[in-house]
């Protein structure tokens, strides 16, 4: 059966901190991970990732993919407590083409001031 | 407001009783999904249209479920006898495409739902 487990399922720091949140998977007919951020309700799109080895950077956060080993790492460096949110992956099958997203438990991360 | 809008926010109903939920994606979004969220859980994919067309439906969608999508704009969800279980936050996203580089799905706010 398909499936996402991420890592920690919760982490408190400080601010000025710098995070790494783990996620690996299971997934026949691999098409893409992505990360999400769910601050209160609506996750909002983070990072999409397709290929291996090729980091994807915004601003603070960067992530990563390694399709070898199934897993992916989302870095947050120099965290604010606005950066408080639980972290959610998710991985797109390539069965067709739809949104059909297989997501992890998330992570919950508290920034402390 | 040009996101994905759900309605209504929240839903506190009695056990057995039937709900319904409205979903309005992005305006031109060809594409619609329902998730389903638990506490401390990531969403589950529920089911899938393109235009009118319900493409997939998961097996979580029980027979109480029903989601339709009737012009290819809004989407409704209804829930019928609903039980305790069913308690949780439905979420609605939207894309104008598939999942390439190109296109992302947008979420809306959710439906949070108690059935007492």
């Amino acid at each position: 059966e398909d499936k996402v487990v991420q890592s920690p399922l919760s982490l408190v720091v400080h601010e000025g901190d710098t995070v790494t949140l783990n996620c690996s998977y299971e997934v026949t007919n691999f098409r893409s991970l992505l990360w999400y951020k769910q601050e209160k309700k609506a996750p909002t799109f983070l990072f999409m990732l397709t290929s291996s080895g090729i980091e994807k950077k915004s601003g603070r956060l960067s992530s990563i993919l390694d399709k070898k080993e199934l897993f992916s790492i989302l870095n947050i460096t120099a965290t604010q407590t606005g950066d408080s949110a639980v972290y959610l992956c998710a991985v797109a099958p390539k069965v067709d083409s739809s949104y059909k997203l297989i997501f992890g438990s998330g992570t919950r991360l508290l920034v402390r001031p | 407001d040009t996101g994905v809008s759900q309605n209504p926010r929240h839903k506190i109903t009695k056990r057995g009783q039937n709900v319904t939920f409205r979903c309005d994606p992005i305006s031109e979004h060809n594409r619609l999904y329902w998730y389903r969220q638990t506490l401390g859980q990531g969403p589950e994919f529920l089911t899938y249209f393109q235009n009118e067309a319900q493409l997939e439906k998961s097996r979580l969608l029980s027979d109480r479920f029903s989601a339709e999508r009737p012009k290819g704009s809004f989407s409704t969800l209804e829930i019928q006898r609903t039980e305790q279980g069913d308690s949780a936050m439905y979420l609605c996203a939207s894309s104008s495409g598939p999942v390439d580089l190109n296109t992302e799905a947008f979420f809306g706010q959710g439906t949070r739902l108690t059935v007492v």
